[in-house]
C-alpha cells in the first residue's frame, strides 16, 4: 500500500482557491488517487478520484503530474462550508475490495 | 437503503460491558468496512468483508473485538469487556465491487455512515 503525506493543516479565506498537495512516492502502476472530505460528526465523503493528468467535477479538480508521485486537490472559491478534513488515499481501483488506509488528513480552515 | 445506516448513533457503557454496533450498508454493496476514529485522528482500519467473509481483519486491536456479516449485508461489530480506551467513533462504510477484468465506475469508492459514538465510562 502506497503511503501518502499531506500537510497537517491549512488556512485560507472565503473566495480563495485552495490547493492541497499530497505526496505518494511509492504509487504503483495500477493505483488510483482518491480524495475524501470529512465534516465534524460525519463520516468521510468521496470527493474525487483520478489516475493521471486532470480530473474535474462539480466540487473540485485533481491535478496529477506525469510521474504520479504527487497530486493536488484544488477547491475553487472556497466558502466557510469547505472547512473540513481532507484525506488523500492511494490504492487499486480495478480490483476486488482491498484494505483502504486513511492517514491523518489535512485540516482546512476557511475564514471570513 | 439510500445510504449506510449505523445504530446506535451514541452508546454509553461501563467498563467491562459488552457492546454491539450495527451497520446496514447500501443495498448491493458487497464490500463492507469498519473503522475506528478518535478525536483529531484519521479513521483507523479495523476489518473489511467481501460478502460474508472477513477478507482482512488485521486492524482489530485484540481478541475482544469481533465482527460478523452472516448474510453478506448487515454487519455487527462486537466488543467484549469494554475498556475506556475503546471510546471512539466507529465508522462503517460500504463499496461496490465487481468480478472480472473491467471496472465499474466508482469501484472501491467508500460510502460511509454517520458513525456510532462509543463512550466507555
Amino acid at each position: 500500500l502506497a503511503k501518502t503525506t499531506q500537510p497537517i493543516s491549512m488556512d485560507s479565506y472565503e473566495g480563495q482557491e485552495v490547493n492541497i498537495t499530497c505526496s505518494h512516492n511509492n504509487i504503483a502502476t495500477n493505483d488510483y488517487i482518491t480524495w475524501y472530505q470529512q465534516f465534524p460528526s460525519q463520516g468521510p465523503r468521496f470527493i474525487i478520484q483520478g489516475y493521471k493528468t486532470k480530473v474535474t467535477n462539480e466540487v473540485a479538480s485533481l491535478f496529477i503530474p506525469a510521474d504520479r508521485k504527487s497530486s493536488t486537490l484544488s477547491l475553487p472559491r472556497v466558502s466557510l462550508s469547505d472547512t473540513a478534513v481532507y484525506y488523500c488515499l492511494v490504492g487499486e481501483r480495478y480490483s476486488s475490495a482491498s484494505k483502504i488506509i486513511f492517514g491523518s488528513g489535512t485540516r482546512l480552515s476557511i475564514r471570513p | 437503503g439510500a445510504g449506510v445506516s449505523q445504530t446506535p448513533s451514541n452508546k454509553v457503557t461501563e467498563k467491562g460491558k459488552y457492546v454491539e454496533l450495527r451497520c446496514d450498508p447500501i443495498s448491493g454493496h458487497t464490500a463492507l468496512y469498519w473503522y475506528r476514529q478518535s478525536l483529531g485522528q484519521g479513521p483507523e482500519f479495523l476489518i473489511y468483508f467481501q460478502g460474508t467473509g472477513a477478507a482482512d481483519d488485521s486492524g482489530l486491536p485484540n481478541d475482544r473485538f469481533f465482527a460478523v456479516r452472516p448474510e453478506g449485508s448487515v454487519s455487527t461489530l462486537k466488543i467484549q469487556r469494554t475498556e475506556r480506551g475503546d471510546s471512539a467513533v466507529y465508522l462503517c462504510a460500504s463499496s461496490l465491487t465487481f468480478v472480472g477484468d473491467r471496472g465499474v465506475s466508482g469501484a472501491n469508492v467508500l460510502t460511509f455512515g454517520a458513525g456510532s459514538r462509543l463512550t466507555v465510562l
